[in-house]
């Protein structure tokens, strides 16, 4: 089946270390995303792709990087510098740039706590 | 600033009562606007959208109602059942085409009680 594939689901690091969540989509989607949720918040936009090779910032962008070398993955970096890492992330892939030929497909989710 | 708000963090309805979720909106450029329902510990799923050239839209017992002159929509559920339990996000994109994804709400947890 088609979908959006987060991995690790559940994943601890301790503070300084650099951590990677993945990412894959298998829906042929051109248009990827990562969202963060804390309790309490609504989704937050930290990096968006439209195109392979291609990738800006959202909202919350600091502290975070990531790479889109093929269309069906977009890994998400957490590095030392982010003050907060703890949190909710989410991927999601869209079909279309244009919202009215469709909407966000998101992943399970990850969780990530610093120790 | 928070463009799209939901200002009711919970709400309870009682099981086959109608459940009616509000959302607010600042930004006049939205116009294509999208509820999502989600379970803990699991991504979002789509539930139900609506366009600014419409002021409802109905999926079976799911209604969506946009006024836009007061920038409002509204998700309507009935009759509410108990796997209607979850926190509901309303979110939005403006006109053109959202390629830097959507903007969400804070989100309302409903909780739907026997």
């Amino acid at each position: 089946d088609g979908g959006i594939t987060q991995s690790p689901k559940y994943l601890f690091r301790k503070e300084g270390q650099n951590v990677t969540l993945s990412c894959e989509q298998n829906l042929n989607h051109d248009a990827m995303y990562w969202y963060r949720q804390d309790p309490g918040q609504g989704l937050r936009l930290i990096y968006y792709s439209q195109i392979v090779n291609d990738f800006q910032k959202g909202d919350i962008a600091e502290g975070y990087s990531v790479s889109r070398e093929k269309k069906e993955s977009f890994p998400l970096t957490v590095t030392s510098a982010q003050k907060n890492p703890t949190a909710f992330y989410l991927c999601a892939s869209s079909m279309a740039l244009s919202w009215a030929a469709g909407e966000l497909f998101f992943g399970e989710g990850s969780r990530l706590t610093v120790l | 600033d928070q463009q799209v708000k939901q200002n009711s963090p919970s709400l309870s309805v009682q099981e086959g009562r109608i459940s009616i979720l509000n959302c607010d909106y600042t930004n006049s450029m939205f116009d294509y606007f999208l509820w999502y329902k989600k379970y803990p510990a699991e991504g979002p799923t789509f539930l139900i959208s609506i366009s600014s050239i419409k002021d409802k839209n109905e999926d079976g017992r799911f209604t969506v109602f946009l006024n836009k002159s007061a920038k409002h929509l509204s998700l309507h559920i009935v009759p509410s059942q108990p796997g209607d339990s979850a926190v509901y996000f309303c979110a939005a994109s403006e006109a053109g085409g959202g390629a830097d994804g959507l903007t969400f709400g804070k989100g309302t947890h409903l909780i739907i009680q026997p």
